[in-house]
């Protein structure tokens, strides 16, 4: 099994809501990443997970808040969103983090819109 | 210094042809090169990938060229086919060996390709 899932699909919230997207793998990866990319521009790395630990947290501000309760899972927290945010969320996993050479594996992504 | 630039940034050829798409890099601790490949709605997929060492490797249709003096790289695409139209992101990390970059990708600005039937 080769896939990154994640839901849900599409996400719709207003700014004062908060939400949760989820991303999930069962390929013994030990590196979880998540990416934001908006419309005809490449993926920016937000936050990369190594051995369920926060590694690297690019700057993200606090109104995401990301979450690895175990080796398979990540989440990422929304809260009081403003619509600059609204994007393609991508989650991401490879076998662990900063081995030259080790794929990145992507899942289909979450579309956010936040009104 | 840690940008990757990429061009042309819209490509359009004929079944059949060749696609080149070209990247450059900066940061000579880049040790891994790989192109992403993405159709819309879809998340970016691995098409092929490079390290410095090689100057050029293929798979398929899919070349990639290394040229290490120059710090650059290209993607040729052989005999391309309509079910290539999609954008290509070229893309290098560095490993944590000098660092902990955690295997952060640095991404190109993208090249969307139409490939005319």
């Amino acid at each position: 099994d080769t896939e990154v899932t994640q839901t849900p699909k599409h996400l719709v919230m207003g700014m004062t809501n908060k939400k949760s997207l989820k991303c999930e793998q069962h390929m013994g990866h030990r590196a979880m990443y998540w990416y934001k990319q908006k419309a005809k521009k490449p993926p920016e790395l937000m936050f990369v997970y190594s051995y369920e630990k926060l590694s690297i947290n690019e700057s993200v501000p606090s109104r995401f808040s990301p979450e690895c309760p175990n080796s398979s899972l990540l989440n990422l927290h929304l809260h009081a969103l403003q619509p600059e945010d609204s994007a393609l969320y991508l989650c991401a996993s490879s076998q662990v983090a900063g081995v030259v050479g080790n794929e990145q594996f992507f899942g289909p992504g979450t579309r956010l819109t936040v009104l | 210094q840690q940008q990757v630039k990429q061009s042309p940034q819209s490509l359009i050829v004929q079944k059949g042809g060749i696609s080149i798409i070209n990247c450059a890099y900066e940061n000579t601790a880049f040790d891994y090169f790989p192109w992403y490949q993405q159709f819309p709605g879809k998340g970016p997929a691995l098409l092929i990938a490079i390290r410095p060492d090689v100057s050029e490797k293929k798979e398929g249709r899919f070349t990639i060229s290394f040229n290490k003096s120059a710090k650059q790289f290209s993607l040729h695409i052989m005999d391309s086919q309509p079910g290539d139209s999609a954008t290509y992101f070229c893309a290098a990390s560095r490993s944590n060996a000098g660092g902990t970059s955690y295997g952060k990708l640095t991404f190109g600005q993208g090249t969307i390709l139409t490939v005319h039937p």
